[in-house]
């Protein structure tokens, strides 16, 4: 079982340079979310995601795009990377709802540094 | 603006100990709360979720509780040993807008486990 998957795990970016992170889940689920995580601080929520053809913006969305075609597929673009985007970026899934009983599943992470 | 914070931010124990990681939180208003694992170049896996309703959840060796009341959970590790070490993240489960949900992640407390 996949869960979710992110792909590249590292990237090395120069500044004003694009790029996208893929991120794709097979559990059906219905939410999708996109946090980064610096140093010593807890995770931040970019953008997130409550179904295919709806995102919204979370904490930290400036410089961050995201769009949602398919359930499984919610890919994040950085335009115009810039070196306070150095960061690892995780992609979760969750199932929607308010059942408590429902868990948050993440990716492995990518590494990102711009330079 | 619920806010989750972790004390210690570091914990270094000898081998065999039993020991017990803090998460607050400060508004009461959850739906779950989750303790996840997160070792070094990974992501986040989950160790126990404990529903609004619930008290405590016990996993092995873990054993959560939490006190909606008060803002708290305790992780409690018996007998750790060194496989313990990593960092540990607790977040909670609120409601961002009606029908929406959002995760919000504590710093973290990173562990060491000294044979």
């Amino acid at each position: 079982n996949a869960g979710v998957t992110q792909t590249p795990k590292f990237r090395i970016l120069k500044i004003g340079q694009s790029m996208t992170l893929q991120c794709a889940q097979d559990m059906n689920h219905n939410y999708m979310y996109w946090y980064r995580q610096d140093p010593g601080m807890g995770l931040k929520l970019i953008y997130y995601s409550v179904g295919a053809g709806i995102t919204d913006k979370g904490e930290v969305p400036n410089g961050y795009n995201v769009s949602r075609s398919t359930t499984e597929d919610f890919p994040l673009r950085l335009e115009l990377a810039a070196p306070s985007q150095t960061s690892v970026y995780f992609c979760a899934s969750s199932s929607p709802g308010r059942n408590s009983g429902n868990t948050i599943y993440f990716g492995e992470g990518s590494w990102l540094t711009v330079v | 603006k619920q806010e989750v914070t972790q004390i210690p931010a570091a914990l270094s124990v000898p081998e065999g100990e039993n020991l017990v990681l803090n998460c607050s939180f400060t508004d009461s208003a959850i739906y779950n709360l989750q303790w996840f694992r997160q070792d070094p170049g990974k992501g986040l896996t989950s160790l126990l979720l404990i529903q609004s309703s619930q008290r405590e959840q016990t996993s092995g060796r873990l054993n959560a509780s939490l006190d909606k009341s008060s803002g708290r959970s305790t992780l409690y590790i018996a007998a750790s040993q060194p496989g313990d070490s990593a960092t540990y993240l607790c977040a909670v489960k609120g409601e961002m807008t009606s029908g929406t949900y959002k995760y919000i992640f504590g710093t973290g407390t990173r562990l060491k486990v000294l044979a």
